[in-house]
């Protein structure tokens, strides 16, 4: 089956600033790879996605690069804001989902 | 429009109890999956319906646990004779099927803690 990776499992940084989480996957069938915010309480909910036939794909603040060679996916979040801070989970398709382990991002003010 | 819920929101039981967890899906969503978060970790699958085809059931931990989905849309998930490791939040997710890679829409989950 699929595995995937998620770095950091914690991340802090100033209001304002970029953030950065990687996913490493494993097998290169998975062809979809879903991004998702959980707030304290709730549901994940989703960020934003891409296809295995897309690099990049970009929504406002927020951005997803894709690198199928490697095998590896990341969120870029820029101008952060204390909106932002919750649990993201990564997430590959490979005949179902496989998620990652998580990123408690803090924005500090 | 209304998004996938679940009921209740919360259940506290004593060990050794059966519950019933409940799933609505978004109406038209033909795959449901349920999955269960251990206090401030993963997503751990359970079990998957997509239509009228025989559920992917390799997740479920053990036999106290079944789930069923009737009339392609409400699944209700069942953990008998529960256990103080089964205290998890249990979330359900749709989506629109499986073929065309649609996203998943999750409920807030339902929180069980067994005493």
């Amino acid at each position: 089956g699929e595995n995937v990776e998620q770095h950091p499992s914690t991340l802090s940084v100033q209001e304002g600033d970029s953030a950065v989480i990687k996913c490493t996957y494993s097998d290169s069938a998975s062809n979809y790879f879903p991004w998702y915010k959980q707030e304290l309480g709730k549901g994940p909910q989703l960020i934003i996605d891409i296809r295995s036939n897309v690099g990049e794909k970009k929504d406002q603040r927020i951005a997803v690069t894709l690198n199928k060679t490697a095998k590896h996916f990341s969120l870029h979040i820029t101008e952060t804001q204390p909106e932002d801070s919750a649990v993201y989970f990564c997430a590959a398709r490979l005949y179902q989902f496989y998620f990652g382990t998580g990123t408690s991002l803090t924005v500090i003010p | 429009g209304a998004g996938v819920s679940q009921s209740p929101s919360n259940k506290v039981t004593e060990k050794g109890k059966d519950v019933e967890l409940r799933c609505d899906p978004i109406s038209g969503h033909t795959a449901l999956y349920w999955y269960r978060q251990s206090l401030g970790q993963g997503l751990e699958f359970l079990i998957y319906f997509q239509g009228n085809s025989a559920p992917d059931k390799s997740g479920l931990p053990s036999d106290r646990f079944s789930a069923e989905r009737t009339g392609g849309s409400v699944s209700t998930l069942t953990i008998q004779r529960t256990q103080q490791e089964d205290s998890a939040v249990y979330l359900c997710a749709s989506s629109f099927g499986t073929g065309s890679n649609q996203p998943q829409h999750f409920g807030d989950g339902t929180r069980l803690s067994i005493l």
